[in-house]
């Protein structure tokens, strides 16, 4: 079946270290997105690509980076600079909003050790 | 730009009964859609219902049903015979056709369903 892997489900960063989170996607989707989720704070919008090798900041993509060098992936680095990742984040792809909606990763919690 | 308010962080319903989850959005755009979705405990998405702007007709999906009031800029959901399974976070989200945009999330509705 098609949908998306987001790996690892748990991760835990020490202090002023890069963690990747990984995602996959067999969808043959275009468009990727990176949602964070805090309590109280619903999906906001890390970074979004919509083709191979181009992608867009979100509302928040300070102290985040992704890259996007095939179709089916688009990892998430957390970087040193962003002082409060603990967080859950989602992936997300699409092809086509209108008839064919987000679908969603199963999401990683990142905490800080 | 586009905003979504949901202006109730959490309601209770009694199982079997209806409820009637809130949702307010801003925009100025002509072409848009509007979304609402489900996050169980497990913390998936999954998609409830959506609704095209340009659609007079409230759209329906079994128990789920929306009351778009295009005026007011109004998009609620309402879950009729309510089950245990249905206590979720729920997001309701838009999105405009036109640019390629985003979607747009409000912050969700805690929905604890009592037995």
């Amino acid at each position: 079946d098609g949908g998306i892997t987001q790996s690892p489900k748990y991760l835990f960063r020490k202090e002023g270290q890069n963690v990747t989170l990984s995602c996959e996607q067999n969808l043959n989707h275009d468009a990727m997105y990176w949602y964070r989720q805090d309590p109280g704070q619903g999906l906001r919008l890390i970074y979004y690509s919509q083709i191979v090798n181009d992608f867009q900041k979100g509302d928040i993509a300070e102290g985040y980076s992704v890259s996007r060098e095939k179709k089916e992936s688009f990892p998430l680095t957390v970087t040193s600079a962003q002082k409060n990742p603990t967080a859950f984040y989602l992936c997300a792809s699409d092809r086509d909003r209108v008839y064919q909606p987000q679908h969603f990763g199963d999401g990683t919690r990142l905490s800080i050790l | 730009a586009q905003t979504v308010t949901q202006s109730q962080p959490e309601m209770s319903v009694q199982e079997a009964e209806t409820v009637t989850l809130s949702c307010t959005y801003d925009t100025s755009e002509s072409d848009y859609y509007l979304f609402w979705y489900k996050q169980p405990p497990s913390r998936q998405m999954i998609l409830v219902i959506r609704q095209e702007a340009y659609k007079q007709q409230n759209a329906t999906e079994n128990r789920f049903s929306v009351n778009f009031q295009k005026a007011a800029k109004s998009f609620s959901l309402k879950i009729s015979d309510s089950q245990l399974g249905d206590a979720a976070m729920y997001f309701c989200a838009s999105f405009h056709s036109s640019g390629n945009t985003p979607l747009v999330f409000g912050k969700g509705t805690r929905l604890s369903v009592i037995a």
